[in-house]
Protein backbone atom coordinates (compact mmCIF):
# COMPACT_ATOMS: atom_id res chain seq x y z
CA UNK A 1 0.00 0.00 0.00
CA UNK A 2 1.15 3.57 -0.46
CA UNK A 3 2.06 5.26 2.47
CA UNK A 4 0.21 8.94 3.10
CA UNK A 5 1.31 11.74 5.16
CA UNK A 6 -0.66 13.86 7.29
CA UNK A 7 -0.33 16.64 9.86
CA UNK A 8 -0.99 15.23 13.26
CA UNK A 9 -3.52 17.77 14.80
CA UNK A 10 -5.30 20.66 13.61
CA UNK A 11 -7.97 22.59 14.99
CA UNK A 12 -11.13 24.37 13.65
CA UNK A 13 -13.62 26.53 14.48
CA UNK A 14 -17.23 25.19 14.85
CA UNK A 15 -19.51 25.69 11.82
CA UNK A 16 -16.04 26.39 9.54
CA UNK A 17 -15.31 24.21 6.86
CA UNK A 18 -12.61 21.91 8.32
CA UNK A 19 -10.09 21.04 5.68
CA UNK A 20 -7.72 18.19 6.25
CA UNK A 21 -5.00 17.61 3.80
CA UNK A 22 -3.49 13.87 3.13
CA UNK A 23 -0.21 13.45 0.74
CA UNK A 24 -0.03 10.14 -1.17
CA UNK A 25 2.73 11.06 -3.51
CA UNK A 26 3.53 7.43 -4.58
CA UNK A 27 -0.37 6.70 -5.35
CA UNK A 28 -0.38 3.90 -7.91
CA UNK A 29 -2.89 4.24 -10.76
CA UNK A 30 -5.61 1.93 -9.64
CA UNK A 31 -5.29 2.84 -6.12
CA UNK A 32 -8.12 4.54 -4.54
CA UNK A 33 -8.29 7.12 -1.80
CA UNK A 34 -10.30 6.41 1.38
CA UNK A 35 -10.59 8.66 4.18
CA UNK A 36 -12.03 7.08 7.85
CA UNK A 37 -12.18 8.63 11.13
CA UNK A 38 -12.25 7.85 14.71
CA UNK A 39 -14.17 9.18 17.73
CA UNK A 40 -12.33 8.19 20.72
CA UNK A 41 -12.59 4.65 21.69
CA UNK A 42 -14.49 3.84 18.88
CA UNK A 43 -14.61 1.85 16.23
CA UNK A 44 -13.22 3.54 13.05
CA UNK A 45 -15.95 5.07 10.86
CA UNK A 46 -16.38 5.24 6.71
CA UNK A 47 -16.26 8.05 5.34
CA UNK A 48 -15.86 8.51 1.91
CA UNK A 49 -13.60 7.52 -0.75
CA UNK A 50 -12.31 8.72 -4.50
CA UNK A 51 -10.08 7.57 -7.33
CA UNK A 52 -9.76 10.62 -9.30
CA UNK A 53 -12.75 12.94 -9.62
CA UNK A 54 -14.12 15.04 -6.66
CA UNK A 55 -16.43 13.21 -4.60
CA UNK A 56 -19.29 14.38 -2.07
CA UNK A 57 -21.55 12.56 0.00
CA UNK A 58 -23.89 13.69 3.15
CA UNK A 59 -20.97 13.73 5.53
CA UNK A 60 -18.34 15.14 3.36
CA UNK A 61 -16.17 16.40 0.22
CA UNK A 62 -12.82 14.49 -0.88
CA UNK A 63 -11.02 16.78 -3.52
CA UNK A 64 -8.01 14.96 -5.34
CA UNK A 65 -5.09 16.62 -7.26
CA UNK A 66 -5.51 15.82 -10.80
CA UNK A 67 -1.93 14.25 -10.29
CA UNK A 68 -3.48 12.31 -7.50
CA UNK A 69 -0.01 13.41 -5.27
CA UNK A 70 -2.50 14.63 -2.98
CA UNK A 71 -6.39 14.86 -1.61
CA UNK A 72 -8.62 17.21 0.59
CA UNK A 73 -11.26 16.21 2.90
CA UNK A 74 -13.51 18.86 3.43
CA UNK A 75 -16.48 18.88 6.44
CA UNK A 76 -18.47 21.89 5.46
CA UNK A 77 -19.85 23.16 8.60
CA UNK A 78 -17.93 21.53 11.23
CA UNK A 79 -19.69 20.47 14.61
CA UNK A 80 -18.00 19.36 17.83
CA UNK A 81 -19.12 15.97 17.40
CA UNK A 82 -16.42 15.76 14.62
CA UNK A 83 -14.03 16.03 16.89
CA UNK A 84 -11.69 12.69 16.13
CA UNK A 85 -8.87 11.37 14.46
CA UNK A 86 -8.96 10.87 10.37
CA UNK A 87 -7.15 8.48 8.37
CA UNK A 88 -6.38 9.22 5.14
CA UNK A 89 -5.76 5.37 3.63
CA UNK A 90 -4.85 4.50 -0.22
CA UNK A 91 -5.75 0.80 -1.40
CA UNK A 92 -6.59 -0.78 -4.44
CA UNK A 93 -9.68 -1.95 -3.00
CA UNK A 94 -9.73 -5.65 -3.36
CA UNK A 95 -11.40 -7.44 -0.58
CA UNK A 96 -8.35 -9.36 0.84
CA UNK A 97 -6.61 -6.11 1.00
CA UNK A 98 -6.14 -4.55 4.66
CA UNK A 99 -6.71 -1.30 5.48
CA UNK A 100 -3.42 0.00 6.77
CA UNK A 101 -3.91 3.37 9.08
CA UNK A 102 -1.29 5.65 10.04
CA UNK A 103 -1.11 8.06 12.52
CA UNK A 104 -3.69 10.06 11.10
CA UNK A 105 -5.27 13.92 12.03
CA UNK A 106 -6.37 14.49 15.12
CA UNK A 107 -9.26 17.35 14.54
CA UNK A 108 -10.26 19.01 17.05
CA UNK A 109 -13.39 21.27 17.17
CA UNK A 110 -13.35 24.69 18.91
CA UNK A 111 -16.47 25.93 20.16
CA UNK B 1 -29.60 -2.56 8.49
CA UNK B 2 -27.84 -3.97 11.65
CA UNK B 3 -24.26 -2.69 11.89
CA UNK B 4 -20.65 -4.78 12.85
CA UNK B 5 -21.76 -6.71 16.43
CA UNK B 6 -18.66 -7.37 18.31
CA UNK B 7 -19.05 -9.10 21.56
CA UNK B 8 -18.42 -8.64 24.13
CA UNK B 9 -17.46 -5.28 24.60
CA UNK B 10 -15.43 -5.42 27.89
CA UNK B 11 -12.70 -8.22 29.09
CA UNK B 12 -10.65 -8.58 31.76
CA UNK B 13 -8.56 -11.70 31.91
CA UNK B 14 -5.32 -12.45 33.52
CA UNK B 15 -1.67 -13.40 31.86
CA UNK B 16 -1.70 -17.02 30.53
CA UNK B 17 -5.47 -17.02 30.11
CA UNK B 18 -7.04 -17.52 26.63
CA UNK B 19 -10.09 -15.15 24.86
CA UNK B 20 -12.56 -15.34 22.43
CA UNK B 21 -14.18 -12.88 20.65
CA UNK B 22 -16.77 -12.93 18.44
CA UNK B 23 -17.69 -10.51 15.10
CA UNK B 24 -21.23 -10.17 13.76
CA UNK B 25 -20.78 -8.54 9.87
CA UNK B 26 -22.94 -6.54 8.56
CA UNK B 27 -25.91 -8.36 6.84
CA UNK B 28 -24.92 -9.99 3.44
CA UNK B 29 -20.94 -9.00 4.01
CA UNK B 30 -18.89 -12.18 3.44
CA UNK B 31 -15.40 -10.94 4.00
CA UNK B 32 -14.47 -10.11 7.92
CA UNK B 33 -11.10 -8.62 8.88
CA UNK B 34 -9.93 -8.23 12.15
CA UNK B 35 -7.68 -5.40 13.65
CA UNK B 36 -5.79 -4.61 17.12
CA UNK B 37 -5.46 -0.84 18.42
CA UNK B 38 -2.82 -0.12 20.60
CA UNK B 39 -1.52 3.22 22.34
CA UNK B 40 2.07 2.54 20.99
CA UNK B 41 1.74 0.53 17.55
CA UNK B 42 -1.76 1.84 17.03
CA UNK B 43 -4.44 0.20 14.23
CA UNK B 44 -2.48 -3.47 13.12
CA UNK B 45 -4.38 -5.64 10.54
CA UNK B 46 -4.33 -9.19 12.55
CA UNK B 47 -6.03 -11.36 9.44
CA UNK B 48 -9.06 -11.40 6.91
CA UNK B 49 -11.23 -14.23 6.18
CA UNK B 50 -13.39 -14.97 3.70
CA UNK B 51 -16.22 -18.12 3.01
CA UNK B 52 -14.37 -19.39 5.88
CA UNK B 53 -10.88 -19.43 4.53
CA UNK B 54 -7.91 -16.77 6.03
CA UNK B 55 -7.03 -14.76 2.74
CA UNK B 56 -4.55 -12.28 4.16
CA UNK B 57 -2.71 -12.33 7.52
CA UNK B 58 -0.60 -9.50 9.67
CA UNK B 59 2.70 -10.15 11.19
CA UNK B 60 1.40 -11.54 14.66
CA UNK B 61 2.73 -14.35 16.75
CA UNK B 62 0.80 -17.64 16.35
CA UNK B 63 -1.05 -17.06 19.84
CA UNK B 64 -3.47 -15.15 17.49
CA UNK B 65 -5.75 -17.19 15.56
CA UNK B 66 -9.09 -16.48 13.77
CA UNK B 67 -11.85 -18.70 12.24
CA UNK B 68 -14.63 -17.82 10.35
CA UNK B 69 -18.36 -19.55 10.47
CA UNK B 70 -20.33 -20.73 7.18
CA UNK B 71 -22.91 -17.21 8.23
CA UNK B 72 -19.84 -15.49 8.04
CA UNK B 73 -19.52 -14.31 11.53
CA UNK B 74 -15.74 -14.52 12.87
CA UNK B 75 -14.36 -15.20 16.42
CA UNK B 76 -10.82 -14.57 17.24
CA UNK B 77 -8.60 -16.48 19.80
CA UNK B 78 -5.90 -15.34 21.63
CA UNK B 79 -3.79 -18.12 23.76
CA UNK B 80 -1.53 -17.52 26.40
CA UNK B 81 -2.23 -14.06 26.99
CA UNK B 82 0.42 -11.40 28.14
CA UNK B 83 0.54 -7.76 29.21
CA UNK B 84 0.86 -6.67 25.87
CA UNK B 85 -2.04 -8.26 24.20
CA UNK B 86 -3.48 -5.53 26.19
CA UNK B 87 -5.71 -3.50 23.43
CA UNK B 88 -8.99 -2.32 21.35
CA UNK B 89 -10.06 -5.66 18.78
CA UNK B 90 -11.79 -4.18 16.33
CA UNK B 91 -13.60 -6.39 13.28
CA UNK B 92 -15.00 -4.75 10.48
CA UNK B 93 -16.68 -6.49 7.60
CA UNK B 94 -17.53 -5.58 3.44
CA UNK B 95 -19.65 -6.90 1.10
CA UNK B 96 -17.52 -9.01 -1.60
CA UNK B 97 -17.72 -7.80 -5.03
CA UNK B 98 -15.91 -8.42 -8.13
CA UNK B 99 -14.47 -5.15 -8.99
CA UNK B 100 -12.61 -2.23 -6.55
CA UNK B 101 -13.15 0.05 -4.15
CA UNK B 102 -17.03 -1.48 -3.32
CA UNK B 103 -14.76 -3.42 -0.26
CA UNK B 104 -15.22 -0.94 2.22
CA UNK B 105 -14.92 -2.42 5.55
CA UNK B 106 -17.03 -1.06 8.06
CA UNK B 107 -15.82 -1.67 11.78
CA UNK B 108 -17.78 -2.53 14.70
CA UNK B 109 -17.52 -0.83 17.87
CA UNK B 110 -14.43 -3.16 18.94
CA UNK B 111 -13.90 -5.53 22.34
CA UNK B 112 -11.97 -3.77 25.06
CA UNK B 113 -9.44 -6.33 26.59
CA UNK B 114 -7.31 -5.79 29.16
CA UNK B 115 -4.56 -8.25 30.45
CA UNK B 116 -3.92 -8.21 34.27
Amino acid sequence: DAKTTQPTSMDCAEGRAANLPCNHSTISGNEYVYWYRQIHSQGPQYIIHGLKNNETNEMASLIITEDRKSSTLILPHATLRDTAVYYCIVRVGRGNEKLTFGTGTRLTIIP
Amino acid sequence: KAGVTQTPRYLIKTRGQQVTLSCSPISGHRSVSWYQQTPGQGLQFLFEYFSETQRNKGNFPGRFSGRQFSNSRSEMNVSTLELGDSALYLCASSLEVAGLAKNIQYFGAGTRLSVL
